[in-house]
């Protein structure tokens, strides 16, 4: 089945700096990558998310880059704000050709955001 | 436009007990999967309901089932809790066939003593 590693496990930037998180999967007919984010005792948030057709996606200061030959794929936020300060989780999934859109997760980057 | 709501919010039990938690999808989807997410991991994938049927299924065991009703809504039923069940149950929702968005539900934090 799919394996997900997810680095750092914790990463820690001061206001306004960037911040990367990467991913690598071991599916090869992996081809949806969402990212979420989930702040201490809430639900996790869909934030971005990038299909293999796809090298690169932006949402204003977030962004997601992604290698299939590698297999790896990488979260990029710019401008950090304290409000970024979360858990984040990276995931991928074979989507509906593999009969459902089972997700398999990271193990999360804890950001911390500091002023 | 009501999200994805999941209750109860907590719940304790005691080992060998059997607990029921419940999933309402958020409005418009009709595919509902759960999660297992313990202290510090990432979610694991329990199983996935479509057309009230289990379309996938993770590694969990038997004692672990679920079921989907004609509205979409859906329940999680594990039997014969073992202290290692305590986790963040997750209710994802999504639409069907067409969109792999998943939009997770808040959980139910289920403690087994």
């Amino acid at each position: 089945g799919e394996n997900v590693e997810q680095h750092p496990s914790t990463l820690s930037v001061q206001e306004g700096d960037s911040a990367v998180i990467k991913c690598t999967y071991s599916d090869s007919a992996s081809n949806y990558f969402p990212w979420y984010k989930q702040e201490l005792g809430k639900r996790p948030q869909l934030i971005i998310d990038i299909r293999s057709n796809v090298g690169e996606k932006k949402d204003q200061r977030i962004a997601v880059t992604l290698n299939k030959t590698a297999k790896h794929f990488s979260l990029h936020i710019t401008e950090t704000q304290p409000e970024d300060s979360a858990v984040y989780f990276c995931a991928a999934s074979r989507g509906h050709t593999g009969g459902g859109n089972k997700l398999t997760f990271g193990t999360g980057t804890q950001l911390k955001v500091e002023l | 436009d009501a999200g994805v709501t999941q209750s109860p919010t907590h719940l304790i039990k005691t080992r060998g007990q059997q607990v029921t938690l419940r999933c309402s999808p958020k409005s418009g989807h009709d595919t509902v999967s759960w999660y297992q997410q313990a202290l510090g991991q990432g979610p694991q994938f329990i199983f996935q309901y479509y057309e009230e049927e289990e379309r996938q299924r993770g590694n969990f065991p038997d004692r672990f089932s679920g079921h989907q009703f004609p509205n979409y809504s859906s329940e999680l039923n594990v039997n014969a809790l073992l202290l290692g069940d305590s986790a963040l149950y997750l209710c994802a929702s999504s639409s069907g066939a067409v969109n792999e968005k998943l939009f997770f539900g808040s959980g139910t934090q289920l403690s087994v003593l």
